[in-house]
């Protein structure tokens, strides 16, 4: 079946740590977003890319990097710059950057600091 | 800028009633609204979706939208609730000059369904 893996499901990071957040798609998706979820804040946007070697900074990107060297995969580091990562990080991706296209969404990773 | 605001932080309901959980956007000359489904510690489910054509979208599942453009609107509905719709529920919108894809989300609705 198509669809998205975020991996791992649950990932914890030491104090000044760098840690990546696996997302890889099946779907044969130009377009790819990392989203932060906190409770009643809704979904953040982080970073996008809507083709390969090509990304942009969302709302909130300060203390995160990405990178987008294959159409299936975007994975996402939350470096030690990033003073408050405890949150759901959820992965998805669109068929093309177009506005009428739906995000589909992987199943997250909850990170914690230790 | 395009903002969401689902006007409910939760909604707590006895099953097989009504429900209505409340979004409104920011005026935009021309948008795409979403619901989405999120059940614990999973992603998010598309729920339905209105892009262009009748105002009224319904979901497999028993849910219904209506796209009111005067209110800038976007409620979502059901008739009669299962113990199963028990989730959080967030409403997007796209605007439809954008050429990057951008979700914005609402806060999000909890909706709690009582036995």
């Amino acid at each position: 079946d198509g669809g998205i893996t975020q991996s791992p499901k649950y990932l914890f990071r030491k104090e000044g740590q760098n840690v990546t957040l696996s997302c890889e798609q099946n779907l044969n998706h130009d377009a790819m977003y990392w989203y932060r979820q906190d409770p009643g804040q809704g979904l953040r946007l982080i970073y996008y890319s809507q083709i390969v070697n090509d990304f942009q900074k969302g709302d909130i990107a300060e203390g995160y990097s990405v990178s987008r060297e294959k159409k299936e995969s975007f994975p996402l580091t939350v470096t030690s710059a990033q003073k408050n990562p405890t949150a759901f990080y959820l992965c998805a991706s669109s068929p093309s950057p177009q506005a009428n296209q739906p995000q589909h969404f992987g199943d997250g990773t909850r990170l914690s600091i230790l | 800028a395009q903002s969401v605001t689902q006007l409910d932080s939760q909604v707590p309901v006895f099953e097989e009633a009504p429900v209505e959980l409340r979004c409104n956007y920011s005026s935009s000359v021309s948008v795409y609204l979403f619901w989405y489904v999120q059940y614990p510690n999973q992603g998010l489910q598309l729920l339905l979706k209105y892009l262009s054509g009748s105002t009224l979208v319904e979901s497999i599942n028993g849910f219904e939208a209506e796209f009111n453009k005067s209110q800038t609107s976007f409620h979502l509905r059901k008739p009669s609730v299962h113990i199963s719709d028990t989730a959080e529920y967030f409403c997007a919108v796209k605007n439809g000059s954008s050429n990057t894809g951008k979700l914005i989300f609402g806060q999000g609705t909890t909706l709690q369904v009582k036995p």
